[in-house]
């Protein structure tokens, strides 16, 4: 079984700060690892995802994010967010050989401010 | 444009009905799924099918049903709505072949009185 946790259900930044959102999960086998992002009113959309190789992904509009295998954590990153970020952000696994499952966890509220 | 909706997208229900939420994808994927979100819970799974006749039970399918009879189709039917059942559905779906990213719908919310 696996299990999500994200560790902030309300991050307020300003804007043009830096943001960390925190992911940290249990799992027995090895993983995949995704973000998605949910606008109000919409639907989640992936934002980015670790499969395998290099450990740090990237996004298209400037997140990023860094799978640690000790630390079983995969914390979002941007180093300057802007007013169009503020979303709902889930964290989320899937076994590698689970036939596509995922697990979320509870989700960050990223609030942007000018 | 290849796609998956939802409908309807809000319903009010009362206690007791059979509800069944619609979701349709346009992009041949194998691969289909319920969830619900509720505040401080995230996504929760509630049925998933890998194809066609094929469907099974995620972590809180108890009330609900699915029928998979063709792949672009996963419907969701709640027997007999609960008030504990209110809340926002959301459909997804992915090809199939391994780690792919699921496509989420728009979400149908879901009151039950």
């Amino acid at each position: 079984a696996q299990s999500v946790t994200q560790l902030d259900s309300q991050v307020p930044v300003f804007e043009e700060a830096p943001v960390e959102l925190r992911c940290n999960y249990s799992s027995s086998v090895s993983v995949y690892l995704f973000w998605y992002v949910q606008y109000p009113n919409q639907g989640l959309q992936l934002l980015l995802k670790y499969l395998s190789g290099s450990t740090l992904v990237e996004s298209i509009n400037g997140f990023e994010a860094e799978f640690n295998k000790s630390q079983t954590s995969f914390h979002l990153r941007k180093p300057s967010v802007h007013i169009s970020d503020t979303a709902e952000y889930f964290c989320a696994v899937s076994g590698s050989g689970a036939g596509n499952m995922l697990t979320f966890g509870g989700g960050t509220r990223l609030m942007v401010k000018p | 444009d290849a796609e998956i909706t939802q409908s309807p997208r809000h319903k009010i229900t009362e206690t007791g009905r059979q509800v069944t939420l619609a979701c349709h994808q346009t992009w041949n994927h194998n691969n289909m799924f319920w969830y619900r979100q509720d505040l401080g819970h995230g996504l929760r799974l509630i049925h998933y099918s890998y194809g066609v006749q094929d469907t099974n039970k995620g972590e809180v399918s108890d009330g609900y049903s699915v029928s998979r009879s063709n792949t672009e189709d996963l419907p969701l039917t709640l027997e007999s709505a609960a008030s504990s059942q209110t809340s926002v559905y959301f459909c997804a779906s992915s090809p199939g072949t391994g780690s792919e990213t699921q496509y989420f719908g728009p979400g149908t919310r879901l009151l039950v009185l």
